[in-house]
């Protein structure tokens, strides 16, 4: 299957801080990505949709403002997390659409102390 | 209601066949995934189903879609130790557009203990 990379795989960053997560299509062009959160031992909840050349669509309830997501290119999106608190300590997961298919990234680990 | 739903857990012992079990809610949903969660990884697709096919088999794994009942399987044969996981169904919901613009909605997850 394709592959998508998300970089980094682990981050501890301290309150206050943004965080900068990308997503990459490393071998086809993915015109929408989607990023997720996922809790311990949950499910994936779908924060937005993201399209490359227009601006996200987030989900209700999800702050545009605090998951600021840009999709700059055909095999690129990134994430930033602004003005990170402990409470969006999380696991935060990407994928690509590629036709009927959707490819996730490896995760990225977000500690906030 | 809106959320799609799984049976928490499931044990089996190596060599038997798994059933996991999923009920959606959309009766419009187009595609139906199966994905496949290690720990601390990301998702591995591990196959799909149109919503008009009843069944889809690819080697060791069959999709079995019952639509009248919204109803959703997915049968492992002969499982092994390095098929446990949790394994998450998803429905794709809105209209079909290639595929590019749909979300999907995942389910609670199935943990699937495979003893030795």
């Amino acid at each position: 299957g394709a592959v998508v990379s998300q970089h980094p795989s682990r981050v501890i960053c301290k309150s206050g801080t943004s965080v900068k997560i990308e997503c990459r299509s490393l071998d086809f062009q993915a015109t929408t990505m989607f990023w997720y959160r996922q809790f311990p031992k949950q499910s994936l909840m779908l924060m937005a949709t993201s399209n490359e050349g227009s601006k996200a669509t987030y989900e209700q309830g999800v702050e545009k403002d605090k998951f600021l997501i840009n999709h700059a290119s055909l095999t690129l999106s990134t994430l930033t997390v602004t003005s990170a608190h402990p409470e969006d300590s999380s696991f935060y997961i990407c994928s690509a659409s590629l036709g009927n298919e959707q490819y996730f990234g490896p995760g990225t680990r977000l500690t906030v102390t | 209601g809106e959320d799609v739903e799984q049976s928490l857990f499931l044990s089996v012992r190596e060599g038997d066949s798994s059933v996991i079990n999923c009920t959606y809610t959309d009766s419009s949903s187009t595609y139906l995934y199966w994905y496949k969660q290690e720990p601390g990884a990301g998702l591995q697709l591990l196959t799909y189903i149109f919503s008009n096919m009843d069944m889809k088999q690819d080697q060791r794994l069959t999709v079995l879609l019952n639509k009248k009942d919204k109803h959703l399987s997915l049968r492992i044969a002969d499982t092994q130790t390095g098929d446990s996981a949790i394994y998450f169904c998803a429905e794709r919901r809105g209209r079909d557009y290639g595929g590019a613009t749909n979300k999907l909605i995942f389910g609670t997850g199935t943990l699937l203990a495979v003893q030795p």
